[in-house]
Order: C-alpha cells, then structure tokens, then sequence
C-alpha cells in the first residue's frame, strides 16, 4: 500500500459526459502527479500540482482540467468524454524535491467510455 | 521530442536465471533516472531513483547502473524468482521546459517456476 489513495476504482460513463476522479496523497506530500495509461501506449504525464498550485503541464487535453484543494487532495475533470478517453488514470504523489525524489502510485481509476 | 526506449519488450526465464534488461535516455540535460516495478493488477512501485553519472543501487537480487554519459541505465535481477514476474518500467525525469517524468514502454518480464 503507497498509502495514496484513489476513488472510484472503476468508472463507466456514456461519450460526452463528465467525470471527476479523486486522488488524495501520501500524507505530508505536496505534489501530486496525474497520469494516463491508455491500451497501447505507456504511461503518460498529465498535470502537475505542488502545494495547490499547477508545477508542470504534460499532454492534457483542453477538456481535461484539473485542481488541488487545501488539505493537498487533488482532482481530475474529464468532460465531453470520447471512446479514446478510455484508460487507466493514475495519481501519483512525491514528497520535496522534484527529479531525484520516487513518486508513489495510487491503485488508478479504470475509466470506460461507451 | 523525447524518447524513453526499453529493451526487450519482454523477456521470459526460468526460476533461478539471471537476467538485465536497458533503458536508454537522452544524454543531455540529465536530472534523474526512475526504475518501476509494476505488477499485474497493482500500482507502480519505485525501485530507485539515480542522479548521478556512475551511481549503482542494489535492493535484494535486483541492483541498477546508470551512465548519464552515454544514456543508458541497465537494471539487473540475480536468480529470478517467480514473483519478480512484473512489468519494469524505467523513466527519464525531463528538466527542460516540461519538468516532468518520460516513462518508457516497458520490459514485461515472465520468471517460469
């Protein structure tokens, strides 16, 4: 257990709807990652957050959003949901430092898109 | 654009073999290389984090060198047991513009009892 935790486990939705996933951090962790595991690609970098404000931007989408809240959890908005949309979405959190620190995995959120 | 290559994509042993596989990065503007451990139906689990030209980090059987000269990382696993059998996931930490980690695709790695 990374000790970051992640809800819902599993989502299915219809295309063109929106969801929110949640993801709350190791404790005493500030920066939360999010990324994007799809079929038949590897694991892809979203967004970035560091003590509630966004650090670094990977390949997210405009309809993607995403926040962090004062008590540091975070969370991933998906809206106008595509089939492509489908993957496994993970958190990530990491204690101070950026390069040279391990970053634990939460379990991910399985999302369907049908 | 940068790439994170892992070869083999995947590999199969027996109990008891030894075994590496490679990770290669770009040269340039090196910060950090990441190793994962992720098995079937879990999460990413960190095996080490290397910043330094020459480092060599052992945990167990498994052990990991890193040459930031040249871009390249091998991760060695001593005696594979059956429970190793997981997908090992290197990543380069991209301290450019992007500042974020560059994962590569994999080495699914198959340790037959």
């Amino acid at each position: 257990d990374s000790g970051v935790t992640q809800t819902p486990k599993h989502l299915i939705t219809a295309t063109g709807q929106r969801v929110t996933l949640r993801c709350s951090p190791r404790s005493g962790d500030l920066s939360v990652y999010w990324y994007q595991q799809s079929l038949d690609q590897g694991l892809q970098f979203l967004i970035q957050y560091y003590n509630g404000e966004e650090r670094a931007k990977g390949n997210i989408l405009e309809r993607f959003s995403a926040q962090q809240f004062p008590d540091l959890h975070s969370e991933l908005n998906l809206s106008s949901l595509e089939l492509g949309d489908s993957a496994l979405y993970f958190c990530a959190s990491s204690g101070p430092g950026l390069a040279g620190v391990e970053q634990y995995f939460g379990p991910g959120t399985r999302l369907t898109v049908t | 654009i940068l790439n994170v290559e892992q070869s083999p994509q995947s590999l199969h042993v027996q109990e008891g073999d030894s075994t590496n596989f490679t990770c290669s990065f770009p040269s340039s503007n090196f910060y950090a290389l990441h190793w994962y451990r992720w098995e079937t139906a879990k999460s990413p689990e960190a095996l080490f984090v290397m910043t330094l030209n020459g480092d060599e980090k052992k945990k167990g059987r498994i052990s990991a060198t890193l040459n930031t000269k040249e871009g390249y990382s091998y991760l060695y696993i001593k005696g594979s047991q059956p429970e190793d059998s997981a997908t090992y996931l290197c990543a380069f930490w991209d301290g450019g513009a992007t500042n974020k980690l560059i994962f590569g695709t994999g080495t699914l790695l198959a340790v037959q009892p």
